[in-house]
C-alpha cells in the first residue's frame, strides 16, 4: 500500500498569511503514460463532508478560490493557501488514487493564530 | 445539482449486518464510478470500496475485504454497501462519493452527508 504522510499535523497561521501543507507518498503516484500525478487535496470543515480542492496535484476544482494551489510531483506534494481567510479553518487531506487502496493522508489541521 | 443521500446506518451488534444505500440524483449515475469512504469518530478519512463504471470492477480496502460488498442499481440510481460480520472498528460515518469519471482511478468530486454506523453490544 502507498502510505501518505502529512506534515505538519497542525499549523496556526495569521489571517492573510501563507499556509503550506505537505504530503509525501511512500511511492511515486506519477503515471508517465499520461504525465499525471494521481493526487488530490480535500478540505473538511467540522460537521461537513470533505470538499475537493485540487486534483491531478495542481488542477483547481471549479469554484475553489485561487488562493488555494497545489504543486509537486512524484512523491512530494504541497497545498498552499496564499492568504489565509477565516473560512479556511479546516482539516486538509491528501489522497492518492494511483493504486488500490486509495489511501488518504492523516490530515493537517489549519487554525488561525 | 448533484445530490447523494445515504441511508441505512444505525446501531448494530458485533457480528451483525447492515446495508447502506446511497440515492443519487442530478447526474447520469450510470456514467460515473462511485466509492464508499468512512470516518471513525474524531479520526481521518478511510477509503472503503469502489465501483468502476467503465468495466464494473469492484475494489475493497483490506480491512473490509470478504465482509463488505459494494453494488449499484443503475436503473434506480442507487449505490449500496452490504456490510457483514461487523466489528467495533467499523464504527464510523460512511460517505457515498462520486468520482469525476467512469474509472475508479480518479478524484472524488461530490460527497454525501454521510450515515453513522455504530457497532456495539
Amino acid at each position: 500500500d502507498i502510505v501518505m504522510t502529512h506534515s505538519p499535523d497542525s499549523l496556526a497561521v495569521s489571517l492573510g498569511e501563507r499556509a503550506t501543507i505537505n504530503c509525501k507518498s511512500s511511492q511515486s503516484v506519477f503515471y508517465s503514460s499520461n504525465n499525471k500525478n494521481y493526487l488530490a487535496w480535500y478540505q473538511q470543515k467540522p460537521g461537513q463532508p470533505p470538499k475537493l480542492l485540487i486534483y491531478w496535484a495542481s488542477t483547481r476544482e471549479s469554484g475553489v478560490p485561487d488562493r488555494f494551489s497545489g504543486s509537486g510531483s512524484g512523491t512530494d506534494f504541497t497545498l498552499t493557501i496564499s492568504s489565509l481567510q477565516a473560512e479556511d479553518v479546516a482539516v486538509y487531506y491528501c489522497q492518492q488514487y494511483f493504486s488500490i487502496p486509495f489511501i488518504f493522508g492523516g490530515g493537517t489541521k489549519v487554525e488561525i493564530k | 445539482e448533484v445530490h447523494l443521500l445515504e441511508s441505512g446506518g444505525g446501531l448494530v451488534q458485533p457480528g451483525g449486518s447492515l446495508r447502506l444505500s446511497c440515492a443519487a440524483s442530478g447526474f447520469t449515475f450510470s456514467s460515473y464510478a462511485m466509492n464508499w469512504v468512512r470516518q471513525a469518530p474524531g479520526k481521518g478519512l478511510e477509503w472503503v470500496s469502489g465501483f468502476s463504471d467503465s468495466d464494473g470492477t469492484t475494489y475493497y480496502a483490506d480491512s473490509v475485504k470478504g465482509r463488505f460488498t459494494i453494488s449499484r442499481d443503475n436503473s434506480g440510481n442507487t449505490l449500496y454497501l452490504q456490510m457483514n460480520s461487523l466489528r467495533a472498528e467499523d464504527t464510523a460515518i460512511y460517505y457515498c462519493a462520486k468520482l469525476v469519471g467512469t474509472s475508479s482511478f480518479g478524484p472524488i468530486d461530490y460527497w454525501g452527508q454521510g450515515t453513522l454506523v455504530t457497532v456495539s453490544s
